[in-house]
């Protein structure tokens, strides 16, 4: 069975950084693509970045390309999302999924506060 | 980006009816085409793929349909357990997109 599991979330100034993890069992983490949605309060979903398997390729919205970086540990069978430059607009629920272009198996995700 | 826009953003309905919502991009996705069902304090669950194939597990009840620039979701009677909010997402090109979504409420 396949789970996913995201931590990392927390209250942070705007400006500020966080490490968002997700740790992944249940499949062969390092051949499948991985990706990060979020959903903000009482918004929609977007998707925020994905990567390829074995840390090939990695793809990021426009909304966060230059401050969001993602990447993967294959050894540890865990996807990152490194988050800086902080802004109120990226208040959300995180969410880790599996796979690159639709998303069967999601985390339940964890919750990001951007507040001074 | 693609944008993906759903209509009606909210609809009621009452257990047993048939409800359709339609996702219109703009520009042609082919059938890369995905729809999820949301509810509050849940993952996110995929119903469908490639525009119209059923997601293992998921009810026969629903269905998707189109290609290019117009898909639809049925759901041929509602069930209790169906009132939640609908997204489509195309996965043609990325940036990957999601629609506005859709809630289907109690009437």
């Amino acid at each position: 069975e396949v789970q996913l599991l995201e931590s990392g979330g927390g209250l942070v100034q705007p400006g500020g950084s966080l490490r968002l993890s997700c740790a992944a069992s249940g499949f062969t983490f390092s051949i499948y693509a991985m990706a990060w949605v979020r959903q903000a309060p009482g918004k929609g979903l977007e998707w925020v970045s994905g990567i390829s398997g074995s840390a090939g390729r990695t793809y990021s919205a426009d909304s966060v390309k230059g401050r969001f970086t993602i990447s993967r540990d294959d050894s540890k069978n865990t996807l990152y999302l490194q988050m800086n430059n902080l802004r109120a607009e990226d208040t959300a629920l995180y969410y880790c999924t599996k796979d690159q272009y639709y998303f069967a198996s999601w985390g339940q995700g964890t919750l990001v506060t951007v507040s001074s | 980006d693609i944008q993906l826009t759903q209509s009606p953003s909210t609809l009621s309905a009452s257990v047993g009816d048939r409800v359709t919502i339609t996702c219109r991009a703009s520009q042609s996705v082919s059938s890369w085409l995905a729809w999820y069902q949301l509810k509050p304090g849940k993952a996110p669950k995929l119903l469908i793929y490639k525009a119209s194939t059923l997601e293992s597990g998921v009810p026969s009840r629903f269905s998707g349909s189109g290609s290019g620039t117009e898909f639809t979701l049925t759901i041929s009677s509602l069930q209790p357990d169906d009132f939640a909010t609908y997204y489509c997402q195309q996965y043609n090109s990325y940036s990957l997109t999601f629609g506005g979504g859709t809630k289907v409420e109690i009437k």
